[in-house]
């Protein structure tokens, strides 16, 4: 149904802000039945949730993350942007823009994934 | 260190059957559904299977899930070359009211 794709630069420099936007189509980001949010994978480690926000304002964040990060969704164009302020190496991944499903008080499955793009801090 | 906990890697011959055990706590994997997702080398992540053994169109029904209190299971019958990649679960952790993923664990087809 959706159709993510991630957009923005590949190097950073250290503590800079990183701002990525994922571009949605195949249906409004005014969905009521999805969160868009983050979720990032280290070179050759696992997934990191960075957060979410629905489009009622509700959203959440990984509380490691909490304080530097930022979601936000720009419903004229169809999409939504992220922004980690103060960027170190540990920040250099690949960056995922995905869509879970939303429940009133959690956010259930991942159904939609951008291709990924890989952010370097240096 | 992740929330849920998987094994680094598991592995079994072709044909035959694998588990992948994810495990958590009670704010997270027992009261929430987990969802799994495979992930093939320089690709995204892909959702296998989720709540009560609801899979997305095209994914075969040789990939279930088994529940048991803080616990979920991934269960791969009939192992295909195919099908080796990295699998992760993932759920809702109510305390933390986040969403979190176990370490992944990576799948050889002997």
């Amino acid at each position: 149904q959706f159709q993510l794709q991630e957009s923005g630069p590949g190097l950073v420099k250290p503590s800079e802000a990183l701002s990525l936007t994922c571009t949605v189509s195949g249906g409004s980001i005014s969905s009521v039945n999805y969160y868009w949010g983050w979720i990032r994978q280290s070179p050759g480690k696992g997934l990191e949730w960075i957060g979410i926000v629905h489009n009622t304002g509700t959203s959440h964040y990984n509380p490691s993350l909490r304080s530097r990060v930022s979601i936000s969704l720009d419903t004229s164009k169809n999409q939504f942007s992220l922004m980690v302020t103060s960027v170190t190496a540990a920040d250099t991944a690949v960056y995922y823009c995905a869509s879970p499903r939303y429940y009133y008080d959690s956010a259930g499955r991942i159904d939609f994934w951008g291709q990924g793009t890989l952010v370097s801090v240096s | 260190q992740s929330v849920l906990t998987q094994p680094p890697s598991v592995s079994a011959a072709s044909g035959q059957k694998v588990t992948i055990s994810c495990s958590g706590s009670k704010s997270n994997i027992e009261y929430n559904y987990a969802s799994w997702y495979q992930q093939f080398p320089g690709a995204a992540p892909r959702l296998l299977v989720y709540d009560n053994n609801k899979r997305p169109s095209g994914i075969p029904d040789r990939f279930s899930v088994s529940k048991s209190a803080a616990s979920a299971t991934l269960v791969i019958t009939g192992l295909q070359t195919g099908d080796e990649a990295d699998y992760f679960c993932g759920t809702w952790d109510t305390s933390l009211s986040a969403f979190i993923f176990g370490g992944g664990t990576k799948l050889t087809v002997l």
